[in-house]
């Protein structure tokens, strides 16, 4: 089963490397995902998106790719910098009419 | 670039009282959420609305739980008698329209019910 409370999974990088965060969705039927940066304190903040009918979707420093076969889904930011400090959650769901369905998140810390 | 605000950022409430939410979605979208987040944990799913009524709810939007959009920009949460449990971040968010559109959340109103 989820974990719940305090315990997020954690992911430490040296400024100016790449940083990956995976995702595992859990509804094969889900065909929109986003990902989202939570800074403490804030609400989410949309980073990308991908439809399901693609599996790979680049924005500014940031990739998303979408492994459908195996629910997988991840996050690439190229040249992490200190302000990409946050708790990052991918989210899914079933043609956008259906709630979004949050992950349990992962926490990127930045050592400068 | 316009956003969802919400108010007030902090709320602090005596367990049994009523609280209100309130949260302006950007202008020309047409769903609205709220979802909360309890301290430490991931974003959940209370309710959703279109078109002036609930479209959707997950088990924890009870009896205790209502929204309303009282005007052309307003959207609120109201919870009847708060419980300790009510203890989150309540984030309002809002949609374009159907289909696939990037949900636009709020900055989150933080509730502590002592």
């Amino acid at each position: 089963g989820e974990s719940v409370g305090l315990h997020l999974p954690t992911l430490s990088v040296q400024e100016g490397d790449n940083s990956i965060i995976n995702c595992a969705y859990s509804n094969s039927a889900s065909d929109y995902f986003i990902w989202y940066k939570q800074e403490s304190g804030k609400g989410p903040q949309f980073i990308i998106d991908i439809r399901s009918n693609m599996d790979k979707r680049q924005g500014q420093r940031v990739t998303v790719l979408l492994n459908k076969t195996v629910k997988h889904l991840s996050l690439q930011i190229a040249a992490t910098q200190p302000g990409d400090s946050a708790v990052y959650f991918c989210a899914e769901t079933y043609s956008g009419n259906t709630p979004l369905v949050f992950g349990k998140g992962t926490r990127l810390s930045v050592i400068a | 670039e316009p956003e969802v605000t919400q108010t007030p950022s902090h709320q602090v409430t005596q367990m049994g009282q009523e609280v209100i939410l309130r949260c302006v979605p950007i202008s020309n979208h047409l769903y609205f959420y709220w979802y909360r987040q309890i301290l430490g944990q991931k974003v959940e799913f209370l309710v959703s609305f279109y078109n002036n009524e609930i479209s959707e709810k997950s088990e924890i939007f009870d009896d205790q739980f209502s929204v309303e959009r009282p005007d052309g920009s307003n959207f609120t949460l109201k919870i009847r008698s708060t419980k300790l449990e009510d203890s989150a971040m309540y984030f309002c968010a809002s949609r374009p329209g159907t289909g696939k559109s990037t949900i636009y959340f709020g900055e989150g109103s933080w509730l502590t019910v002592v």
